[in-house]
């Protein structure tokens, strides 16, 4: 496709299930970042991917919290024991490489009940 | 700690009005500047950028000026319309590193 896709557009489950949410990147684009946005903030940083490696985890709240990219591709994020507290828009970027323009998908709405 | 301080965090303005949102950041290490636009429900989109080299960069009615010595850099919206009703968030990265956002201003265009 033309641009980042992230699937599925809303999630909702309850607290204590696992999670996981994909994005596609742009073709030919080597990094990959995840981003939590809360109702009424900017996005936080989670996890930046060049290629198939994690060049920086910092950003990830706890280890409840995991991120692949086996390909160099398409990523996934991966939630355990999901909390209420979970409840935001996490979005996904990618750019040509690090430190160009990134572009954001839609976002995928996960909700926990 | 914030790296980057948007403000206001919310303007309404006329149409035709020119809203100007702006930010602060501490880290000099800091060499690229996006403004993005979020309109509800999508993800942000990249609206301009500019790097520290120059002063000022126009993009149709969308204008960032870049103040390096204060540390400061704006957005400024020409002719503003109510299509351009949405939020918008600064950010800041240097070298390879993530982007850092601003907590975001949400824009009102009335006609």
């Amino acid at each position: 496709g033309a641009g980042v896709s992230q699937t599925p557009s809303n999630k909702v489950t309850e607290k204590g299930k696992y999670v996981e949410l994909r994005c596609d990147p742009i073709s030919g684009h080597t990094a990959l970042y995840w981003y939590r946005q809360s109702l009424g903030q900017g996005p936080e940083f989670l996890i930046y991917f060049q290629g198939t490696g994690a060049a920086d985890d910092s950003g990830l709240p706890n280890d409840r919290f995991f991120a692949v990219r086996p390909e160099g591709s398409v990523s996934t994020l991966k939630i355990q024991r999901t909390e209420r507290g979970d409840s935001a828009v996490y979005l996904c970027a990618s750019s040509f490489r690090g430190g160009t323009e990134a572009f954001f998908g839609q976002g995928t709405r996960l909700t926990v009940v | 700690q914030q790296q980057v301080k948007q403000s206001p965090q919310s303007l309404i303005v006329q149409k035709g009005g020119i809203p100007i949102i702006n930010c602060a950041y501490e880290n000099t290490a800091f060499d690229y500047f996006p403004w993005y636009q979020q309109f509800p429900g999508k993800g942000p989109a990249l609206l301009i950028a500019i790097r520290p080299d120059v002063s000022e960069k126009k993009e149709g009615r969308f204008t960032i000026s870049f103040n390096k010595s204060a540390k400061q850099f704006s957005l400024h919206i020409m002719d503003s319309q109510p299509g351009d009703s949405a939020t918008y968030f600064c950010a800041a990265s240097w070298g390879n590193t993530p982007l850092v956002f601003g907590k975001g201003t949400r824009l009102s265009v009335i006609a």
